[in-house]
């Protein structure tokens, strides 16, 4: 079945740590895209990419990394955590048809002690 | 630059009944999509509703429904007969249309979370 996938769901892990947090799709889609949330708050764009080696940062400015080396895949890593990345982490894609809707992962719930 | 503006930031309705998000959003352009997405607590946040701005009438799904005003820029979400099971945050989403490199950008209100009470 197509879907979006992100391991792992929730991560708790201690200040200097370098981590990174998966992201899959099966659906084809070419553009996909990070989102920083806080529990029950907005949604902010921290990194998109619309196609193999291509990755943008977004709107809000992240210490976080992301790389596009395969369509279905699309990484994201912080190389030395902090508390102040403690936030939920949402993977999300798009086909890129005309009004084509952002199909979203379940989420990394991510604490750094 | 568009923005998408949600000015309830919480709503409260009773089982049954019927509830209406409200959604503004401003934009120059004339060719655009809608989305209204459902984020359950703790859970995925998945797609309700699509509405395309070139189409007039309003888009409906089982019990969601939309009220679509193009020359208002507004686009509220009607839950009829809400269950307990509605409960969420919900978000409204505006894309932009294609740029000539085939970029958009899909801009997200900051949510209303409704309850519904038993």
């Amino acid at each position: 079945e197509a879907d979006i996938y992100q391991t792992p769901r929730y991560l708790v892990i201690g200040t200097g740590k370098k981590i990174t947090l998966e992201c899959s799709q099966t659906m084809g889609h070419d553009k996909m895209y990070w989102y920083q949330q806080d529990p029950g708050m907005e949604l902010h764009l921290i990194h998109y990419s619309y196609g193999v080696n291509s990755t943008e940062k977004g709107d809000l400015s992240s210490e976080s990394t992301v790389s596009r080396i395969r369509t279905e895949h699309f990484p994201l890593t912080l190389e030395s955590a902090r508390p102040s990345h403690t936030s939920q982490y949402l993977c999300a894609s798009s086909d890129g048809l005309a009004g084509g809707p952002l199909f979203f992962g379940p989420g990394t719930r991510l604490t750094v002690l | 630059a568009q923005t998408v503006t949600q000015s309830q930031p919480e709503m409260s309705v009773q089982e049954a009944e019927t509830v209406t998000l409200s959604c503004t959003y401003d934009t120059s352009e004339s060719d655009y999509y809608l989305f209204w997405y459902k984020q359950p607590p703790s859970r995925q946040m998945i797609l309700v509703i699509r509405q395309e701005a070139y189409k007039q009438q309003n888009a409906t799904e089982n019990r969601f429904s939309v009220n679509f005003q193009k020359a208002a820029k507004s686009f509220s979400l009607k839950i009829s007969d809400s269950q307990l099971g509605d409960a969420a945050m919900y978000f409204c989403a505006y894309r932009s249309p294609s740029g000539g490199s085939g970029t958009y950008k899909y801009i997200f209100g900051t949510g209303t979370r409704l309850k519904v009470l038993a």
